[in-house]
Formats: structure tokens, C-alpha cells, sequence
């Protein structure tokens, strides 16, 4: 597609159920990225994928945190058992090959955890 | 700990100021420096710094990087309404191939008219 694109774009959920996020990346990038922007606070980073595989997971915060990527496309961000410390917007995030190459953002998913 | 801090957090100016954005690394690994204007949710790129000293601009907007400072800031002349926006600064990480962006906090600009 022209942009990485995100659904949903909001989210309202109750604590303790488990959302999924999906993101489709720009056509042709390879690398893939979710970030995590609390209130008020900077982008945090979560995993990195080149391709299907996630060579570096380590921003994910706890074990309900997963991701996986198929077809070295779309993205799936779950979240197990949803706490109110997960409400922030989530950012997936796309660039050619990883590396220094430019990253380009989506428009997010806002998660509200009531 | 590598970290990016950004200066100042907020800043509030009116039509046709001018006003210049600092943002300060720690990393070990640098590789490259980014700027990112975020006015509602996706951070939409405006630069990328690999070189010291040389000047990238486009339109109002103009940043430069000093590797000897550890340092960036970035220039908007001429401020616009449609300027207000969080300006984030990021730094790729060069410790692997990832190209992971470690960020500052951003600063907040209000434009006012």
C-alpha cells in the first residue's frame, strides 16, 4: 500500500481481555517495527521483525506481549489479559531493509484499557 | 544507557517567529540521527542526519547534526499555525542491524496566531 497502514484505529477494551492490533506495511519493506507512545512520553520500542522472523524482541514489556508477521507482510501485535498500564497508542512502523534506512510511521492504534 | 533528550519540552510562539529545537544523544552506537514532526498520531519524517555539519533544509525547515557536541537542533523560520505539532527526535541504533530508533521526549510546539 501507499503507507503503513493500522487497525483498529481505536480501542476500548476491559482489563484482563485480550486485544489484537494489526498492522500492513508499506509494499516491498521488509522491516518491521511496533513502538508504544504512553501520555506524555516518547515512542518506546517494542520488536523488530525482518521478514517473518523477530531478531530483537527485546522492548516487549512482559510475556502477555507477543507479535508475529506472516507472508513478510501484515503484523499482529497481541496483548494478553489487558492492564490499565497498557493504555497508550500503538505504532507500527516500516522501512526498506531495516538498518539505517528510513522508517516510516502509521497512524497508530489508540488503546484505552478501562 | 543510551538516551535522547530533547530541549526544550514545550514551546509556545506566535506567527512568524522563528524557533530553533534541541536534541542531545547519548548512544553508543550511533549511526544516524531523525527528525520526526507527530500532529495527531503518526510521526511523519522530516529529516535524516548522517553527517556532521551539513545543513539539510526543506522549505521553513532546516537541521543540522555536530557529532563533536553529540547534538542536533532543528530550525523553523517564519512559524505557521499549521507548524504547532510534537517534534521528536530519534537516534538508529547502530549496535545491530535493525536500525531500531531510540527517542527523545519530544517538544511540544504551539503556534499561535
Amino acid at each position: 500500500g501507499a503507507g503503513v497502514s493500522q487497525s483498529p484505529s481505536n480501542k476500548v477494551t476491559e482489563k484482563g481481555k485480550d486485544v489484537e492490533l494489526r498492522c500492513d506495511p508499506i509494499s516491498g519493506h521488509t522491516a518491521l517495527y511496533w513502538y508504544r507512545q504512553s501520555l506524555g512520553q516518547g515512542l518506546e520500542f517494542l520488536i523488530y521483525f525482518q521478514g517473518n522472523s523477530a531478531p530483537d524482541k527485546s522492548g516487549l514489556p512482559s510475556d502477555r506481549f507477543s507479535a508475529e508477521r506472516t507472508g513478510g507482510s501484515v503484523s499482529t501485535l497481541t496483548i494478553q489479559r489487558t492492564q490499565q498500564e497498557d493504555s497508550a497508542v500503538y505504532l507500527c512502523a516500516s522501512s526498506l531493509m531495516g538498518g539505517g534506512n528510513t522508517i516510516y510511521f502509521g497512524e497508530g492504534s489508540w488503546l484505552t484499557v478501562v | 544507557e543510551d538516551k535522547v533528550v530533547q530541549s526544550p519540552l514545550s514551546l509556545v510562539v506566535h506567527e512568524g517567529d522563528t524557533v530553533t529545537l534541541n536534541c542531545s544523544y547519548e548512544v553508543t552506537n550511533f549511526r544516524s540521527l531523525l527528525w520526526y514532526k507527530q500532529e495527531k498520531k503518526a510521526p511523519t519524517f522530516l529529516f535524516m542526519l548522517t553527517s556532521s555539519g551539513i545543513e539539510k533544509k526543506s522549505g521553513r525547515l532546516s537541521s543540522i547534526l555536530d557529532k563533536k557536541e553529540l547534538s542536533s537542533i532543528l530550525n523553523i523560520t517564519a512559524t505557521q499555525t499549521g507548524d504547532s505539532a510534537i517534534y521528536l527526535c530519534a537516534v538508529v541504533d547502530g549496535s545491530s542491524n535493525t536500525g531500531k530508533l531510540i527517542f527523545g521526549q519530544g517538544t511540544t510546539l504551539q503556534v499561535k496566531p
